[in-house]
């Protein structure tokens, strides 16, 4: 059974770099049949996707976040990250990795999920 | 930029059917979109439902469906518990991941 675990600050200034990484354990991010997410959830707001990125490296962004997001994976730790630059009190929320299934190479639906972690960005 | 439609908010009696739609600003939701949807309650990660429009994710109770209705996506709840008292999400893909805005289900 498959496990995602989110790490990293719980906490960022304004204007610097949220880091977070995603540890999984009972699959592999080399495999073929997964893109690995991010996705957010701002306090009492719904959910908003990030991006994913897949095995060979190539990442996918929300338009909105784009120039900012950066989404990498370690194959060797069995990790993927997520960064996020210039961040301001909006980019508070709780941030979930998640494993999106494949179908022909798109992404067919999010199949398993982290438990979430809070990052505040005060203001 | 295209939006993602659902209910704010519904309301459903002990036992009773409830349908929660997903809709499109820009055009027609078709199974092409592989809808899916996904239950949330509070302090938890989301759990997925129902994926490629009608399919039941592993667990899920049956009482959960899934269907095209009209020009929308739809989650239909029969016979509805009072651990079903959540929000829901759905999610469409064409050429980007789009959440929608979500559907808070009270059961009273």
């Amino acid at each position: 059974q498959v496990h995602l675990q989110e790490s990293g600050p719980g906490l960022v200034k304004p204007s610097e770099t949220l880091s977070l990484t995603c540890t999984v354990s009972g699959d592999s991010v080399s495999s073929s049949d997964y893109y690995w997410s991010w996705v957010r959830q701002s306090p009492g707001k719904g959910l908003e996707w990030i991006g994913y990125i897949y095995r060979t490296g190539s990442a996918f962004y929300n338009p909105s976040l784009d120039s900012r997001v950066t989404i990498s994976m370690d194959a060797s730790r069995n990790q993927f990250s997520l960064r996020l630059t210039s961040v301001t009190p909006a980019d508070t929320a709780v941030y979930f990795c998640a494993k999106i299934l494949l179908y022909y190479f798109a992404p067919y639906y999010f199949k398993s999920w982290g438990q979430g972690m809070l990052v505040t960005v005060p203001s | 930029q295209t939006v993602v439609t659902q209910e704010s908010s519904l309301s459903v009696s002990p036992g009773g059917t409830v349908t929660l739609t997903c809709g499109l600003s820009s055009d027609s939701v078709s199974s092409n979109y592989y809808p899916s949807w996904y239950q949330q309650t509070p302090g938890q990660a989301p759990r997925t439902l129902i994926y490629n429009t009608n399919s039941r994710s592993f667990g899920v109770p049956a009482r959960f469906s899934g269907s095209i209705l009209g020009n929308k996506a739809a989650l239909i709840i029969t016979g509805a518990q009072a651990e079903d008292e959540a929000d829901y999400y759905c999610v469409l893909y064409r050429n980007t991941v789009l959440f929608g805005g979500g559907t808070r289900l009270t059961v009273l």
